[in-house]
């Protein structure tokens, strides 16, 4: 197992078109998570799955981003209508349990034109 | 609302010196704990969680209720221990994670 897998690695697209994003966690992990993180700033959190249930979304930024995860197993994460400040890293993390250790893939890094 | 604070943003220490990075905390219940470690061009990485009280690389945090703070330290820090480090929390059941600001580690030789 590679571990967490995001795609793409990086994402440049023009201002006002849609983006989707996709992770792949470790496959036994239950639990997904979403967030976005910002130059010189922790991580924040957006939203999390166990298993294809999404537990907690109302801290997505707006209802321009929407997360799913169909099958339980991958999830996506796509932004509508795309606005400069959507520039940032986005990271996926994965883990075993509620509250256990999280693994966290590479991110995607999306550029705004 | 639950805060994670780091109030350095940098730490700079010398090699074989003692380290602490300070990490305070607001959370209305009993929170779970954790310190993420990023190296430089590595993935964020879980470095220890208070429920198991291990020490990892020689770092060891201690949760103090009292103060509300979860710091974390080492008695003689190592070039290698060079990072950004996030100190985080969440509830019993993974849920409301929230994620401090992160302190840079730099250990000068």
């Amino acid at each position: 197992d590679t571990g967490v897998s995001q795609n793409p690695r990086h994402k440049i697209t023009k201002r006002g078109q849609n983006v989707t994003f996709r992770c792949d966690p470790i496959s036994e992990h239950n639990r997904l998570y979403w967030y976005r993180q910002t130059l010189g700033q922790g991580p924040e959190f957006l939203t999390y799955f166990q298993n294809e249930a999404q537990l907690e979304k109302s801290r997505l930024l707006s209802d321009r981003f929407s997360a799913e995860r169909p099958k339980g197993s991958f999830s996506t994460l796509e932004i509508q209508r795309t606005e400069q400040g959507d520039s940032a890293m986005y990271l996926c993390a994965s883990s075993l349990e509620g509250a256990g250790a999280q693994h966290f893939g590479d991110g995607t890094r999306l550029s705004i034109l | 609302a639950q805060r994670v604070t780091q109030p350095e943003k940098l730490l700079s220490v010398f090699k074989g010196a003692p380290v602490e990075l300070k990490c305070n905390y607001s959370y209305s219940g009993s929170p779970e704990l954790f310190w993420y470690v990023q190296y430089s061009r590595q993935r964020l990485q879980l470095l220890l969680r208070h429920i198991s009280r291990e020490s990892i690389k020689g770092f060891t945090a201690d949760l103090n209720k009292g103060e509300t703070s979860f710091h974390l330290k080492k008695p003689f820090a190592q070039e290698e221990d060079s990072a950004m480090y996030y100190c985080a929390l969440s509830g019993s059941y993974g849920q409301n994670f929230v994620f401090g600001p992160g302190t840079r580690l730099s250990v000068l030789p």
